[in-house]
């Protein structure tokens, strides 16, 4: 059983770009939850979504930033009109539908902003 | 809203003695405890996780965790480390409930292994 994927690992962004981070959650996994962590601190949440709706985006800035999780495919963490402050690694977690608080984290993708 | 905190930013200790990284919560009630090992460039990996019962708890790489109630804490501690257990130790609270994971996590404590 594959564990949770994202890609690209490493993506390079100029300023005003947009960036798109992919994650594939493990099979059976049926909850993603996607966490933010800049440089020198923990992790911080972001977004928790389930097959086409989202649960809980209260760790999401309010402007520039939107996630999805369709029925088919990935889930994305959409960033547009990148700034450097957006420069940090992003990580995905999947979780079962019964163990929703036993998460499985992806390597995560570094994203850099120029 | 819950909150963690890790006192010790950075540790180090010498190859084989033992380990204790320290963790403290705030959350009205028994919250789900974990700890994660993230090695450098790499993604989070569970050592273990408290919901209920023992409050001594085992997990992987020789670690364990024990839960104490009555300081709101979750300490991790390992008898003997070894040079592989250099790395980045995050605590992390959840919501109870089988329907919402949402997790927040302590500001992690690095660890350097001297041979």
């Amino acid at each position: 059983n594959a564990g949770v994927m994202q890609n690209p690992r490493h993506l390079v962004r100029r300023r005003g770009q947009e960036a798109r981070l992919r994650c594939s959650p493990m099979k059976g996994h049926s909850h993603v939850y996607w966490y933010r962590q800049l440089p020198e601190e923990g992790l911080k949440f972001m977004v928790y979504l389930q097959k086409e709706n989202i649960i809980d985006e209260s760790g999401m800035p309010k402007e520039r930033f939107s996630a999805e999780f369709p029925k088919e495919g990935p889930s994305i963490l959409r960033i547009q009109q990148v700034v450097r402050g957006d420069s940090a690694a992003y990580f995905c977690a999947s979780s079962p539908p019964s163990q929703n608080n036993e998460q499985f984290f992806g390597p995560g993708t570094r994203l850099t902003v120029l | 809203a819950q909150s963690v905190t890790q006192p010790d930013i950075h540790i180090t200790v010498s190859e084989g003695a033992s380990l204790e990284l320290r963790c403290n919560y705030s959350y009205g009630a028994t919250p789900y405890l974990f700890w994660y090992v993230q090695s450098p460039g790499q993604g989070l990996q569970l050592l273990l996780k408290y919901f209920s019962g023992d409050t001594l708890v085992q997990g992987i790489k020789g670690f364990e965790a024990e839960f104490k109630r009555s300081q709101s804490s979750f300490n991790l501690r390992k008898p003997s480390v070894h040079w592989s257990d250099a790395a980045e130790y995050f605590c992390a609270v959840a919501v109870g409930g089988t329907s919402y994971g949402k997790l927040t996590f302590g500001q992690g404590t690095i660890l350097t292994v001297h041979p």
